[in-house]
């Protein structure tokens, strides 16, 4: 099973300030990462896929970046609706697909 | 617009069972795999079953192996978890999600708002 570690577990940031969040993999998933963001009883929103590619409908100041084993998800400019909770997932190990434990975007 | 909804979530004492439902709308509902994923209160998402367009691929989680039992009925646009010998930690929101392609490629598409299961005596 891969393991996915992202880090840090807390990020407190104000509006406006730069996120970045890591996703490291215990083993190579190529490119085959994606970023979900899930807010307070919502379900998962897909935000990136192939590690870059921005999903449907999801604003250009959500970028990945990445390959192999170190990820990461950048938000460029924090808006008061980005703070929440993002997880990653691989699925380069098919069908065995797996997230990492998730960093808490709080606002500062 | 495309949407899954969940259904059959509830309360279950431990070894009992209980099905739980996903309908899809507003895509082509035959035309793409399909997937269980859970997440325990207050936890992460835990990958739990996945079946291909046509129903001639499954596959399962360990953890859940040999209890679970995903399937479809692509004339009603429903999917289906079928759990038996349930534990009290299969107590979770499940979600049913839509994959990118039709046999599966693990891009996690489309989400639907999830049902509660909870397992306790």
């Amino acid at each position: 099973e891969i393991v996915l570690t992202q880090s840090p577990a807390t990020l407190s940031l104000s509006p406006g300030e730069r996120a970045t969040l890591s996703c490291r993999a215990s083993h190579s998933v190529s490119s085959y990462l994606a970023w979900f963001q899930q807010k307070p009883a919502q379900a998962p929103r897909l935000l990136i896929y192939d590690a870059s590619s921005r999903a449907t409908g999801i604003p250009a100041r959500f970028s990945g970046s990445g390959s192999g084993t170190d990820f990461t998800l950048t938000i460029s400019s924090l808006e008061p609706e980005d703070f929440a909770v993002y997880y990653c997932q691989q699925y380069n190990d098919w069908p065995r697909l797996t997230f990492g434990g998730g960093t808490k975007v709080e606002i500062k | 617009q495309e949407q899954l909804v969940e259904s059959g979530g509830g309360v279950v004492q431990p070894g009992r069972s209980l099905r739980l439902s996903c309908a899809g709308s507003g895509f082509i509902f035959s035309n793409y795999a399909l997937h269980w994923v859970r997440q325990a209160p207050g936890k992460g998402l835990e990958w739990v079953a996945l079946m291909s367009y046509d129903g001639t691929n499954e596959n399962y989680t360990d953890s859940v192996k040999g209890r679970f039992t995903i399937s479809r009925d692509n004339s009603r646009n429903t999917l289906y978890l079928q759990m038996n010998s349930l534990r009290p930690e299969d107590t979770a929101v499940y979600y049913c999600a839509r994959d990118f392609d039709a046999s599966g490629s693990g891009r996690l598409w489309s989400w639907g708002q999830g049902t509660l299961v909870t397992v306790s005596s």
